[in-house]
């Protein structure tokens, strides 16, 4: 059990276009998942917190027009990085947690992450 | 963002070694957790800790939640190729459930 997939596993795009990374708990229902994102050889930095019906909340520094994220049921997330710039090319991963079951004490699991490349 | 200072960063090791790691933080946390990444891939969790003192065996691995609620330890006996990869803990504080990720341990094991 607890299982969180993402996809796609990578994708290129031209700058300015946008992409849509989804995060997707197979397995159980996650009122709650989180999107980080990873430089080479770096931690996971939070971007932000994403809610099942409602807003996401998003960490300092991060812009929320910039990285739209949608929580539209229990078991779907989705990062849109809108007008992409080579910048922002990194390794995005979300993950979830079930709170009546794997996660019930906090633990999450993660997506096996988007390698996101603009050129 | 905050993060929490893991050490050491690196660590090359002969196979059937034993590691040690270790992670520390100027902030208390009410879980832990140790999770390992490999190339291109997300975190998989490992061992989680629930309160302070608590030693936990997974296999190989063994993973002590601090006294102070500030540090983790995570042991790895007798290691073998497959434990190469990116060691990250991860402090969890109540209410929230936002994840604070240490700067990772990268270890490379010796055949």
């Amino acid at each position: 059990g607890a299982v969180v997939s993402q996809h796609p596993s990578w994708v290129i795009c031209k700058s300015g276009t946008s992409v849509k990374i989804e995060c997707r708990s197979l397995d159980f229902q996650a009122t709650t998942m989180f999107w980080y994102r990873q430089f080479p050889k770096q931690s996971l930095m939070l971007m932000a917190t994403s809610n099942e019906g409602s807003k996401a909340t998003y960490e300092q520094g991060v812009e929320k027009d910039k990285f739209l994220i949608n929580h539209a049921s229990l078991t779907l997330s989705t990062l849109t990085v809108t007008s992409a710039h080579p910048e922002d090319s990194s390794f995005y991963i979300c993950s979830a947690r079930d709170p009546l079951g794997w996660g019930a004490k906090g633990e999450a699991f993660f997506g096996q992450g988007t390698r996101l490349t603009v050129v | 963002g905050q993060q929490l200072n893991q050490s050491p960063q690196s660590m090359f090791i002969q196979e059937g070694e034993d590691v040690s790691m270790n992670c520390t933080s100027s902030s208390i946390f009410n879980t832990w957790l140790w999770y390992k990444q490999d190339p291109g891939e997300g975190p998989v969790l490992l061992i989680a800790l629930y309160k302070a003192g608590e030693l936990t065996s997974n296999g190989r691995l063994t993973a002590q939640f601090g006294i102070t609620r500030k540090d983790s330890f995570l042991n790895i006996s007798a290691s073998i190729p497959s434990d190469v990869g990116i060691y990250f803990c991860a402090g969890l504080t109540s209410g929230t459930y936002k994840y604070i990720f240490g700067t990772g341990t990268r270890l490379k094991v010796l055949a």
